[in-house]
């Protein structure tokens, strides 16, 4: 059975800051994704990673993957406000699109 | 781009009544969609897949005949919670990946705004 394991599940940074969540999943996946999600809505498509190395960029955003070591990183440089929320991280079951989902990491960020 | 609508966005019944949510691709055919529930500050669980002219096949722990599934079109699939209650409270979320060319990436799959369902 394919778990996910986000940690951690709070994070409460100060705006300007650096950090780092992380993605464990047990059982081989051809795809993990990265969600984000404001309170009440649904999910924003982040990053999708496929590869062992893959890293993707998207403003102060940055997703890699280590499909060895079955770990993703989400880490937020300089962060500000607006990147308060809850994100997911999501892996694919045994080359279907269904996906099995991290428990959340609920960001706050500080002025 | 590609857009998942769903409708209700929120709908309030009395327990013991039965609820429909659609789930509808605008811009693109999905010959499989997927039901997600979510609880309060939980994450996302799968309940079901939906296929487009075959029956659902649900997860684990999941009930067939309670949460019932219509795939009807390559457009539109459907959610009946069966004799709702308040347990069943929850926010609904569909997803669909789509066919052909409207991909805008890699293994894009678009979810719908979701619908809240609370049962009194």
């Amino acid at each position: 059975e394919l778990k996910v394991e986000q940690n951690p599940l709070f994070l409460s940074m100060q705006e300007g800051k650096n950090y780092t969540i992380y993605c464990n999943y047990s059982t081989t996946s051809d795809r993990l994704y990265w969600y984000r999600q404001d309170p009440g809505k649904s999910l924003e498509s982040l990053f999708v990673l496929l590869s062992n190395g893959a890293v993707k960029q998207e403003g102060r955003l940055m997703a890699s993957l280590d499909t060895k070591a079955r770990l993703s990183t989400l880490h937020i440089t300089a962060a500000v406000h607006d990147l308060s929320a809850t994100y997911f991280c999501a892996v694919s079951q045994g080359g279907s699109e269904k996906l099995v989902f991290g428990k959340g990491t609920k960001l706050t960020v500080n002025p | 781009g590609a857009v998942v609508s769903q409708h209700p966005s929120r709908v309030i019944c009395k327990s013991g009544t039965s609820v429909k949510i659609e789930c509808r691709s605008l811009d693109f055919q999905a010959t499989t969609m997927f039901w997600y529930r979510q609880f309060p500050k939980q994450s996302l669980m799968l309940m079901a897949t939906s296929n487009e002219g075959s029956k659902a096949t649900y997860e684990q722990g999941v009930e067939k005949d309670k949460f019932l599934i219509n795939h009807a079109s390559l457009t539109l699939s459907t959610l009946t919670v069966t004799s709702a209650h308040p347990e069943d409270s929850s926010f609904y979320i569909c997803s669909a990946p789509p066919q052909g060319r409207v991909r805008e990436g890699p293994d894009t799959q678009y979810f719908g705004p979701g619908t809240r369902l609370t049962v009194l």
